[in-house]
């Protein structure tokens, strides 16, 4: 089994662009994360979706962050307009439910430059 | 607020020697501690948590309330232990916090 599949892996923008992450978890998981960690740092949860709900995005900046999770599957993370300090490696993670003692199964992430 | 605090970055230790990551953690509720690692050009993993309370890898750790701490031992260290590793925290709110991470080195 592949485990959770993102692309792409390496994104390259200008700043004022925007940008798209897009995230597969694992067949049968029906939470899904998106966390963002910047260098040297631990991942931080963006949000955190049960089925195609987002049930957690307190930490998502809304005013230029959006994600979907239309059909309950796979997922898309949206920056728009990109800033420099948004450089960082954007991780997918997935989970059978979304109770807390469960086990994430994490993405490769995609590393994310702001020039 | 931190909730979850790992105060070394970089740890180095000689193989066949003791090794122990700290981990302290802030939260008034009953929580889940999870020990993840992330070896060289590989995804983050789980290596325990304390629920399971099963030792990995030669791995243990154990949830200490009172020093709200959840410390990852291991007697014997070996070299394909280097790894990153982080602790991580869920809420009763299932809220997951993570620690900034300690860079384990194994000198042979």
């Amino acid at each position: 089994e592949a485990g959770v599949v993102q692309s792409p892996r390496y994104k390259i923008i200008e700043k004022k662009q925007p940008v798209a992450f897009w995230c597969n978890p694992i067949s049968g998981h029906n939470t899904l994360y998106w966390y963002l960690q910047n260098l040297g740092q631990g991942p931080e949860l963006l949000i955190r979706y049960e089925n195609e709900e987002a049930v957690d995005d307190s930490q998502l900046p809304k005013d230029r962050f959006s994600a979907e999770r239309l059909k309950g599957v796979d997922s898309t993370l949206k920056i728009q307009p990109a800033e420099l300090g948004d450089s960082a490696v954007y991780l997918c993670a997935s989970s059978l439910t979304g109770g807390k003692g469960n086990e994430q199964f994490f993405g490769p992430g995609t590393r994310l430059t702001v020039l | 607020a931190q909730r979850v605090t790992q105060p070394e970055k970089l740890l180095s230790v000689f193989k066949g020697a003791p090794v122990e990551l700290k981990c302290n953690y802030s939260y008034s509720g009953s929580p889940e501690l999870f020990w993840y690692v992330q070896y060289s050009r590989q995804r983050l993993q789980l290596l325990l948590r304390h629920i399971s309370r099963e030792s990995i890898k030669g791995f243990t750790a154990d949830l200490n309330k009172g020093e709200t701490s959840f410390h990852l031992k291991k007697p014997f260290a070996q070299e394909e232990d280097s790894a990153m590793y982080y602790c991580a925290l869920a809420t009763t709110g299932n809220q997951f916090y993570f620690g900034t991470g300690t860079s384990l080195t194994v000198i042979p």
